[in-house]
């Protein structure tokens, strides 16, 4: 079946370190993928999307290139600050109407000052 | 704010009780999911009603269900409760207008402990 793998967590860093969150998945046909983030106490929100091979999504400095060759979707930035520190999910779709959305287990990172 | 209420945010309750979680999606969204997050099986998807039907089942137990009413809130009915329910439980919903964003806008979850 369809699923998503994360890297395990937690993920410990300091202020301004680089940040990648490996992703992978696996998909019956061509799915868009996203990730989203739970901060403490919240729902999950949006962070990015790519609905196609090669897109890459950005948001709030992070980034991720749809990979088809790699089935991958991993997750970057540049310098992270203590507020990043979150819960991080990749997550496939592979209807149109919003059917079989699977998500990945979760990336907990922490970023100390 | 992601528009998406719910009700209770924590609930606590004994084993083999019954409980009933609502959700309100955000104004004009047709569809609603429901998810179990549990410490160790992560984010779980439990079942999907579009416009008040249901159109995907994941995880579900039978000890579960759902319904979406006309004014498309929707309520999760757990029953049997055991221990092991014991999870946040949240609420999603989307816009379904033609090609599906991929956005799912989520409510800040229901904590359900099980004593």
């Amino acid at each position: 079946g369809d699923s998503v793998t994360q890297m395990e967590g937690p993920v410990t860093l300091s202020e301004e370190a680089f940040l990648t969150i490996n992703c992978t998945y696996t998909a019956t046909g061509y799915p868009s993928l996203f990730w989203y983030v739970q901060y403490p106490g919240e729902g999950l929100q949006l962070l990015l999307k790519a609905t196609k091979a090669d897109d890459k999504g950005s948001n709030k400095g992070f980034e991720a290139t749809y990979r088809k060759e790699t089935t991958s979707f991993h997750l970057e930035k540049g310098s992270v600050q203590v507020s990043d520190s979150a819960v991080y999910f990749c997550a496939l779709s592979l209807h149109n109407y919003g059917q079989n959305f699977v998500f990945g287990p979760g990336t907990r990172l922490s970023v100390l000052p | 704010d992601s528009g998406v209420t719910q009700t209770p945010k924590h609930l606590i309750t004994a084993t083999g009780q019954r409980v009933t979680l609502r959700c309100s999606p955000r104004s004009g969204d047709l569809s609603v999911y429901w998810y179990q997050q549990s410490l160790d099986q992560g984010l779980q998807f439990l079942i999907q009603y579009y416009n008040g039907e249901e159109r995907a089942k994941g995880n579900i137990l039978e000890r579960f269900s759902a319904q979406q009413f006309p004014d498309l809130h929707s309520e999760l009915n757990l029953s049997s409760l055991e221990l092991g329910d014991s999870a946040l439980y949240f609420c999603a919903s989307s816009p379904i207008q033609g090609t599906f964003t991929g956005e799912l806008f989520f409510g800040e979850g229901s904590r359900l402990t099980v004593l």
